[in-house]
This record gives structure tokens, sequence and C-alpha cells, in this order.
């Protein structure tokens, strides 16, 4: 069973500033490899599939990276509504399952 | 617009059941599988179980496997959850959501308590 690290837990920051968030693999998932942003009381929204391809609707500010056991989630300058808890998740199409992070927060500083 | 609406939850008893229900809209639901994934108060993103789009094939976390099944009418464009044996770590937002996590429901919430 693949295990997803990610580091830091918590991450604060100030609004404009460029966060760097990492999610480790503990064996290779290819680019297999999504993000998740959830604010309190919502669910949980696709930021960015296959490691680097951004969602519908996702502001370029948000981009993603790695490949093989090591990714990388970047906010280029935060923005007020970025404050949140991100996941990455590991999917496999065979078995279909998912396996998800513990979640870095990202708060204001 | 995609929608996915869940409904189901409450408050149950240690060793009880409960079914879930996930109503899907403005997408071919009958054409993708779906997953349930689950949140304890608190703590991170749990995957629960997946169906393929005609329900032939099912696949469940260790955890619920044997307690929990997934099911779907395509006809009414519904996804299921059947919980039984509930346990108290088993409380929490439960989510349905599309095959490539793309879509999710507002979530329902189910409480395992005494």
């Amino acid at each position: 069973e693949i295990v997803l690290t990610q580091s830091p837990a918590t991450l604060s920051l100030s609004p404009g500033e460029r966060a760097t968030l990492s999610c480790r693999a503990s064996q290779s998932v290819s680019s297999y490899l999504a993000w998740y942003q959830q604010k309190p009381g919502q669910a949980p929204r696709l930021l960015i599939y296959d490691a680097s391809n951004r969602a519908t609707g996702i502001p370029a500010r948000f981009s993603g990276s790695g490949s093989g056991t090591d990714f990388t989630l970047t906010i280029s300058s935060l923005e007020p509504e970025d404050f949140a808890v991100y996941y990455c998740q590991q999917r496999s199409n065979w078995p279909p399952r998912a396996t998800f992070g513990p979640g870095t927060k990202v708060d204001i500083k | 617009q995609v929608q996915l609406v869940e409904s189901g939850g409450g408050v149950v008893q240690p060793g009880g059941s409960l079914r879930l229900s996930c109503a899907a809209s403005g997408f071919t639901f009958s054409s993708y599988g779906m997953h349930w994934v689950r949140q304890a108060p608190g703590k991170g993103l749990e995957w629960v179980a997946f169906i393929r789009y005609d329900g032939s094939n099912k696949y469940y976390a260790d955890s619920v496997k044997g307690r929990f099944t997934i099911s779907r009418d395509n006809s009414k464009n519904t996804l299921y959850l059947q919980m039984n044996s509930l346990r108290a770590e088993d409380t929490a937002v439960y989510y349905c959501a599309n095959r490539i996590f793309d879509y999710w429901g507002q979530g329902t919430l189910v409480t395992v308590s005494s």
C-alpha cells in the first residue's frame, strides 16, 4: 500500500508570499498525483491532476510539479482565499482506489 | 451543471445500520464510476469505496470491507452506501465524488454514538 507524506504540516505565510507544499510517496506513483484544497465546512476542490495539470477554473498561480515519489504544489502569490488545507492524493486505475496524504494547513502569519 | 447531493446521514447507535444516497445530475451518471470518501471530524480524507459505471465491480477500503456495500441505480441517477455494523470510528462526513474526483457533493454527517 502506498503511503503519502506531506510537509510541512502547517505553513504560516502572509498574503502575497509564495507557498511551497511537498508530498512524498512511499513508492513511485509515476505522475498519478493530484492536489486538493479544502476550506472549513466545504468539500475538497480539485486543483491539480496528473502532477502538473490544472483543473478547470483553477487560477494560474497554482502549479504542480514532480514525478515518481516527490511532488510539489506551488502557490506563486497567496491570495486571502488561498488559506486552507491542501491534500495530495494518489489514484490508482487498477484496482480503482485512492490514498490521501495527511494534509498541509496554510494559515495566515 | 454537475451536482452531487448526499443524504441519509444522522445519528446511529454502535452496531446499527444506515444507508446514504447521492443524487447526481448534470452529467451522464450511467457512464461514470463513482467513489465514496469520508472525513472524520478534524481529520483527513479517507477513500471508502468505488463502483464501476455499470455496477459490475466494487472496491472497498480494508476498514469497511464486509460491513459497507456500495451500489447504484442508473435509472434514478443515484449512488448508495449501505453501512452495517457501524462503529464509533465510522463517524465522519461522507462525500460522494465522480471517478476522477473533480466533482464532489457537499457531504452528509454520520455520527455513531450511544
